[in-house]
C-alpha cells in the first residue's frame, strides 16, 4: 500500500518560475524524503527531513513537514528545464523501510 | 567510485518462468533494498537485506525471495512469473551510519508476456 501521496498528480510551468508539490502521509514517521525519477529510472535521493524538524534547505529546494496535519511539501524555486522528472515523497516509519506515493509529474517548459 | 549497479538492463520472460536479477550496492554500504515499480506508480518494498539475512519485507508472496552474499551485493528471485509482475525492479543501498538515506541503481525492466 501506499501512505505517501503527492499532489498534484501533474506540474507544467515555465522555466524561472517557482514549483510546488505537496504529500499526505497516513501514519506517524521518523523522517519523509524526496526523491527525483528521470524518464522511469534510478531515483535520485534529494533531501531527507527528520520528524522533529520543520523546514529545511538544500540549495533551490525547500522542504517543510507539519506533523500535526501530516504533510510536506518540496519547493523548487528558479526551476530549469532539466528539472523535468517525477518526483516522489517517501516515508519513514519502521527501519528504512520507506513507503512512496505515486508521485508528481513535472514538467518544465523553456 | 560505482554507485549501485543493477543487471541486467531490460529483461523478457514469460509466464510461469523464473527470473533472477542482481545488484551490486554502492562501496562501504551493507544493506539492501529491493522495490518494485508498476506504471505510473511510485516503488513498492519488496525486501531488505542485512548480513546476508532478510531483515523485513513487504507484502508481496513467496514467489518473491532473495539473497544477499558475503560481498553484500544480492540476487532478487522471482518464481513463477505472473503478468502482473511486469515492473521496474529497483535495488538500493545504503550506509550504516546513515541507513535511512538510500542509493538507487538505475533499475530491471522486467516485461512478462
Amino acid at each position: 500500500s501506499q501512505q505517501g501521496e503527492e499532489d498534484p498528480q501533474a506540474l507544467s510551468i515555465q522555466e524561472g518560475e517557482n514549483a510546488t508539490m505537496n504529500c499526505s502521509y497516513k501514519t506517524s514517521i521518523n523522517n519523509l524524503q524526496w526523491y527525483r525519477q528521470n524518464s522511469g529510472r534510478g531515483l535520485v535521493h534529494l533531501i531527507l527531513i527528520r520528524s522533529n524538524e520543520r523546514e529545511k534547505h538544500s540549495g533551490r529546494l525547500r522542504v517543510t513537514l507539519d506533523t500535526s496535519k501530516k504533510s510536506s511539501s518540496l519547493l523548487i524555486t528558479a526551476s530549469r528545464a532539466a528539472d523535468t522528472a517525477s518526483y516522489f515523497c517517501a516515508t519513514d516509519s519502521n527501519g528504512n523501510k520507506l513507503v512512496f506515493g505515486a508521485g508528481t509529474i513535472l514538467r518544465v517548459k523553456s | 567510485d560505482a554507485g549501485v549497479t543493477q543487471s541486467p538492463t531490460h529483461l523478457i520472460k514469460t509466464r510461469g518462468q523464473q527470473v533472477t536479477l542482481r545488484c551490486s550496492p554502492k562501496s562501504g554500504h551493507d544493506t539492501v533494498s529491493w522495490y518494485q515499480q508498476a506504471l505510473g506508480q511510485g516503488p513498492q518494498f519488496i525486501f531488505q537485506y542485512y548480513e546476508e539475512e532478510e531483515r523485513q519485507r513487504g507484502n508481496f508472496p513467496d514467489r518473491f525471495s532473495g539473497h544477499q552474499f558475503p560481498n553484500y551485493s544480492s540476487e532478487l528471485n522471482v518464481n513463477a512469473l505472473l503478468l502482473g509482475d511486469s515492473a521496474l525492479y529497483l535495488c538500493a543501498s545504503s550506509l550504516p551510519i546513515t541507513p535511512e538515506k538510500l542509493f538507487f541503481g538505475s533499475g530491471t525492466q522486467l516485461s512478462v508476456l
